[in-house]
């Protein structure tokens, strides 16, 4: 079953734009983890955060994450081409010791025009 | 390269045949998960090993499916008696306990 939800399923924007994506999900966490894929191709991964962090940075991407909302979003900064991708969030869910088994969501997929 | 690899990256097979896959993760790496991943949708776990030891299997592993890690090296993913349902990309990814899983570039399987 798929226990993050991506929101939007799809976004268009143009270059240079800021683009968010959120994520919710429904069980408590270990961790949060976003992942690019271009078509046809294997999952990049892009950010982890921990269930005891509220934000993260990595380059033009920033991840929050509230565990009291069971949300998360991804901020892609000064969007570029080469963004365009489908992205998906994941959870490492606690489920007694069975730790890194993670649940995708459906992923959105972002276009960012020239 | 270091990163996760995968062999084949493409599979087209007969109903019926039995294929296998392989996956090396990144050396360091003790886990090693093996995902499926079909049109439009987000991947879905099926099984995972903590060095040599396989410590979950999704119910989607029906009984054709047997993944084996021998050393806690190279993994394989065998599916017996392949249905066209089986058509999907077949990923592999590893890490360090507690850490983010870095994927390979997925084999592809067409069954026909």
């Amino acid at each position: 079953s798929q226990q993050g939800e991506e929101d939007p399923q799809a976004l268009s924007i143009q270059e240079g734009e800021n683009a968010t994506m959120n994520c919710s999900y429904k069980t408590s966490i270990n961790n949060l983890q976003w992942y690019r894929q271009n078509s046809g191709r294997g999952l990049v991964h892009l950010i982890l955060i921990r269930s005891n962090e509220r934000e993260k940075h990595s380059g033009r991407l920033r991840v929050t994450l509230d565990t009291s909302k069971k949300s998360s979003s991804l901020l892609i900064t000064a969007s570029r081409a080469a963004d365009t991708a489908s992205y998906f969030c994941a959870t490492d869910a606690v489920v007694g010791t069975s730790y890194g088994k993670l649940t995708f969501g459906q992923g959105t997929i972002l276009t960012v025009h020239p | 390269d270091t990163g996760v690899s995968q062999d084949p990256r493409h599979k087209i097979t007969k109903r019926g045949q039995n294929v296998t896959f392989r996956c090396d993760p990144i050396s360091e790496h003790n886990r090693l998960y093996w995902y499926r991943q079909t049109l439009g949708q987000g991947p879905e776990f099926l099984t995972y090993f903590q060095n040599e030891a396989q410590l979950e299997k999704s119910r989607l592993l029906s009984d054709r499916f047997s993944a084996e890690r021998p050393k806690g090296s190279f993994s394989t993913l065998e599916i017996q008696r392949t249905e066209q349902g089986d058509s999907a990309m077949y990923l592999c990814a590893s890490s360090l306990e507690r850490a983010g899983q870095f994927f390979g570039p997925g084999t592809r399987l067409t069954v026909l």
